[in-house]
């Protein structure tokens, strides 16, 4: 079966902490994706990544960074976390590439509570 | 902004037929109309993608109008389990997925 996974389900932080979500697929895809997603808004694009060092901004990065140094791995960074960053973040791959058609695989969420 | 429009939610009894509608009436002529759900307190889970003709697979059926301005999902003997929130999407010009707020399906006993 192919996986993204995403290192906790559940994470508490205070606020003006530095927080690290891990994200790491196995299926050698180029793309990855963080989103986050809030009661009414839906998911909503953080940043993407096409490849290893590559980043691209989404429709919301303030407040947040990414580092990818390696192709199965991506990391979403609060810098120094903020209550109005408590949300479900989501990572997903896909295989990337010049077609028109990607489907996406998406791990299972961080609920991180920001108090 | 999402490129589709999905009423927010929906009913249907157990063991009927599930039918989504969505709309994408400013979908590009080489752009996939995608299908995902998502269940309560999980990731998205992808269902059924498509262009031009209808598509089936195991979970479900999806069927595109010709002039492609809309589209159904169709689950064909609607579970329990089926009850969750479901996406239709097309891809955003940096090739992300652009979720809309869904279809928020309960399948009732």
């Amino acid at each position: 079966d192919v996986k993204v996974t995403q290192s906790s389900r559940y994470l508490v932080k205070r606020t003006g902490e530095k927080v690290f979500l891990e994200c790491v697929q196995d299926m050698d895809h180029e793309n990855m994706f963080w989103y986050r997603q809030d009661p009414g808004l839906g998911l909503r694009l953080i940043y993407f990544s096409y490849d290893v060092k590559m980043k691209e901004k989404g429709d919301i990065p303030e407040g947040y960074s990414v580092s990818r140094e390696k192709k199965e791995r991506f990391s979403l960074i609060l810098e120094s976390a903020s209550t109005n960053q408590t949300s479900m973040y989501l990572c997903a791959s896909n295989p990337g590439g010049g077609g028109m058609y990607t489907e996406a695989f998406f791990g299972q969420g961080t609920r991180l509570t920001v108090v | 902004d999402a490129k589709t429009t999905q009423p927010p939610s929906m009913d249907c009894a157990e063991g009927r037929a599930a039918n989504l509608p969505c709309n994408h009436s400013t979908i590009s002529g080489n752009e996939y109309v995608y299908w995902y759900r998502q269940i309560h307190s999980q990731g998205p889970q992808y269902i059924i993608h498509g262009l031009k003709n209808n598509e089936t697979n195991e979970m479900a059926s999806l069927i595109i109008t010709e002039d492609r301005k809309s589209s159904t999902l169709i689950l064909p003997h609607a579970t329990l389990r089926d009850t969750a929130v479901y996406y239709c999407i097309v891809k955003g010009s940096q090739g992300n997925l652009i979720f809309g707020k869904g279809t928020k399906l309960s399948v009732k006993p």
